[in-house]
């Protein structure tokens, strides 16, 4: 089991900026397992990005994902107010980051 | 289309067992490339994945250490569902509980694994 880190806990960001999440693993690790969440109050968490860079189908083309090293990184390119959320990354079956909030001003 | 439906009480005594049901509809408990897990989020502890349990060839099933001691998560073949079972049960066992299903993509070279359905989520309480 690999304790992940996230940088910011809180992002507040204006439509049409670009934000960049990220999780930080404490070894290298496969990507296969590197997935991204969306989770909204009152809903279930939405799937994002699978294998690290791979978007999860009906995902629009703004949602990025990448890798480099043990730093994982969720991109969100031309932000829209619904974007507003927490998003968590997960490596393996048992391991979650402890989300960062997006504010969209 | 998969979905998860979850039911089981709001509010549970310290002590005493928090039981939770996940009905699956789109696909099988005893699917050869899914998992069944139960996962909460707290203010204090985040997201936490709690369990799961999946069929391959037989019935096995994962704990998290932190409640391995006090968990039970059982697959029901006839009702197509699995539920969590958490035993003595303490305030800080407050949180929103999600049921997911952990799916294993062989893709080529790859195999990934994530979690693309989730139940709705269930609030549970401990409290006197």
């Amino acid at each position: 089991e690999t304790a992940m880190t996230k940088s910011p806990a809180t992002l507040s960001l204006s439509p049409g900026d670009r934000a960049s999440l990220s999780c930080r693993a404490s070894q290298r690790l496969s990507t296969d397992y590197l997935s991204w969440y969306q989770h909204k109050p009152g809903q279930a968490p939405r799937l994002l990005i699978y294998g690290a860079s791979t978007r999860a189908t009906g995902i629009p083309p703004r949602f990025s994902g990448s890798a480099s090293g043990t730093d994982f990184t969720l991109t969100i390119s031309s932000l829209q107010p619904e974007d507003s959320a927490v998003y968590f990354c997960q490596l393996d079956y048992n391991t979650f980051g402890q989300g960062t909030k997006l504010e969209i001003k | 289309q998969v979905q998860l439906q979850q039911s089981g009480p709001g509010l549970v005594k310290p002590s005493q067992t928090l039981s939770l049901t996940c009905a699956i509809s789109g696909d099988s408990v005893s699917s050869n490339n899914a998992t069944w897990n139960w996962i909460r989020l707290s203010p204090s502890r985040g997201l936490e994945w709690l369990g799961r349990a999946y069929y391959r060839s037989k019935w096995n099933s994962d704990y998290a250490e932190s409640v391995k001691s006090r968990i039970v998560i059982n697959p029901d073949t006839s009702e197509n569902q699995f539920s969590l079972q958490l035993n003595s049960v303490i305030p800080e066992d407050t949180a929103l509980y999600y049921c997911a299903r952990g799916y294993y993509d062989i893709s080529g070279h790859n195999n990934y694994y994530y979690m693309d359905v989730w139940g709705k989520g269930t609030t549970v309480t401990v409290s006197s």
